[in-house]
């Protein structure tokens, strides 16, 4: 248990479907972050928030959108996504936006039909 | 960022130290080593950070030579848990918000 939860654990969506993943922390860390990891691939950052504020869109495609209501709390939300976007997400939280030392949540394992 | 090479995989038995080098030829004079552990379905966690020479906290020790141009991580006395992919990440955290995975190396313990 690291002090960052994620929901759900699994998710199986269609393309047309719209669905919005879960992370939270509990860790009073002011910075949260997306991760995408796909099979046989490394962890790709996708966004970065720094007191809810968004720092960094690695070029992340529209279909995602990112929200960050309070320090501890994310959501990815999803819609219109492509078969090749099945993966496992993960949340990740740090005391400050600039530290390497982060504590990432189990994952969502995403599953796109 | 600096960028780095791991071996793909070892093996090694319980009780066995076990030494992963990564090589980052061209780190920078701001850049910090930091070390992850991710085992299957499950998100990354931080091991260990260093800078230059020696740190070692519960789970493992960091070595650096005085040129940083490559680091090692040791864990002492595996067990079979500690089968994992182990990861090392070079980068200014002063400068930077990315922390760049690469393909890491895959451990495996056996009995």
């Amino acid at each position: 248990e690291t002090g960052v939860t994620q929901t759900p654990r699994h998710l199986v969506m269609g393309m047309t479907n719209k669905k919005s993943l879960k992370c939270e922390q509990h860790l009073g860390h002011n910075a949260m972050y997306w991760y995408k990891q796909s099979a046989k691939k490394p962890l790709e950052l996708m966004f970065v928030y720094s007191l809810e504020e968004r720092v960094e869109n690695n070029s992340v495609p529209s279909r995602f959108s990112p929200e960050c209501p309070n320090s501890s709390h994310l959501f990815l939300h999803l819609h219109t996504l492509q078969p090749e976007d099945s993966a496992l997400y993960l949340c990740a939280s740090s005391p400050t936006p600039r530290d390497f030392r982060q504590f990432f949540g189990p994952g969502t394992r995403l599953t796109v039909l | 960022l600096a960028k780095t090479t791991q071996p793909i995989s070892m093996d090694s038995y319980e009780g066995q130290e076990v030494n992963i080098t990564c090589s980052h030829n061209n780190i920078a004079t701001n850049d910090y080593i930091t070390w992850y552990q991710q085992f299957p379905s499950q998100g990354p966690r931080f091991i260990i950070q260093g800078y230059k020479t020696k740190v070692t906290n519960e789970v493992a020790s960091l070595f650096i030579p005085a040129d940083r141009k490559s680091s090692t991580l040791s864990l002492p006395r595996v067990s079979l848990s500690d089968t994992a992919v182990y990861y090392c990440l070079v980068g200014d955290p002063n400068n930077d918000y990315k922390l760049s995975f690469g393909a890491g190396t895959t451990v495996t313990v056996r009995a």
